[in-house]
């Protein structure tokens, strides 16, 4: 079957630095997809990796292995409006996205 | 810029009855979906639309029913409600369904609770 495992809670400190994990298991892979979920909200999208690397966005980077079935997303200089879910998903063979349970990340001052 | 809108947004219901929840995009995207979210699991599909008259299944169809008689609009309906539909339900949309990099957009969600 298809799996996505990411860690289901994070607490960080504000201002710090947060690397969220993600590892998946799908038929096929065409591109990887995080967002971010405030409770009570809508997902809206952070980033997008297709090939291995790392992805930079502000504070915000995404990192992906192909080869492992790996993908972190990277928060830098953390504020407490990030405070959210963080969903990881992948895009099979059969261009449908898997999603993962999502990371709850708590920002403590 | 009004994206992609849901109704209602909070829906309280009893088991048996049919429920309807309304999505609507403004962008005239050509791809339309519906998921549900529930604590513990990742989003699920439900249905998605690669356009107007064409709908397919998910991963978890069972008890709802789609239509997508108008581009811009794709209703849900629970032909017979359950308490195992109790969710957040979620329309989103997206340009194209298969480019790389193709983002999806989400509406802002319709909790539904079955009691």
């Amino acid at each position: 079957g298809q799996n996505i495992d990411q860690p289901t809670e994070m607490t960080a400190t504000e201002g710090a630095i947060v690397q969220i994990n993600c590892t998946y298991q799908t038929s096929g892979f065409n591109g990887l997809f995080w967002y971010q979920q405030h409770a009570g909200e809508a997902p809206t999208f952070l980033s997008y990796n297709v090939l291995d690397g790392l992805e930079e966005k502000g504070r915000f980077s995404s990192f992906l292995s192909r080869s492992k079935g790996y993908s972190y997303l990277l928060l830098k200089e953390l504020q407490m409006k990030d405070s959210a879910s963080y969903l990881c998903a992948v895009r099979d063979s059969n261009y449908q996205l898997i999603w993962g349970a999502g990371t709850k990340l708590i920002i403590k001052p | 810029d009004a994206g992609i809108t849901q109704s209602p947004r909070y829906k309280i219901t009893e088991t048996g009855r049919q429920v309807t929840l309304m999505c609507h995009q403004t962008w005239s995207h050509s791809y339309m979906f519906w998921y549900r979210q529930d604590l513990g699991h990742g989003l699920r599909l439900i249905y998605y639309s690669a356009a107007a008259d064409i709908t397919d299944k998910g991963e978890v169809p069972d008890g709802y029913v789609v239509s997508r008689s108008k581009t811009e609009n794709f209703p849900l309906t629970l032909e017979s409600a359950t308490r195992s539909q109790t969710s957040v339900y979620f329309c989103a949309s997206s340009e194209r369904g298969a480019d790389s990099g193709n983002t999806i957009y989400f509406g802002e969600g319709s909790w539904l609770t079955v009691v």
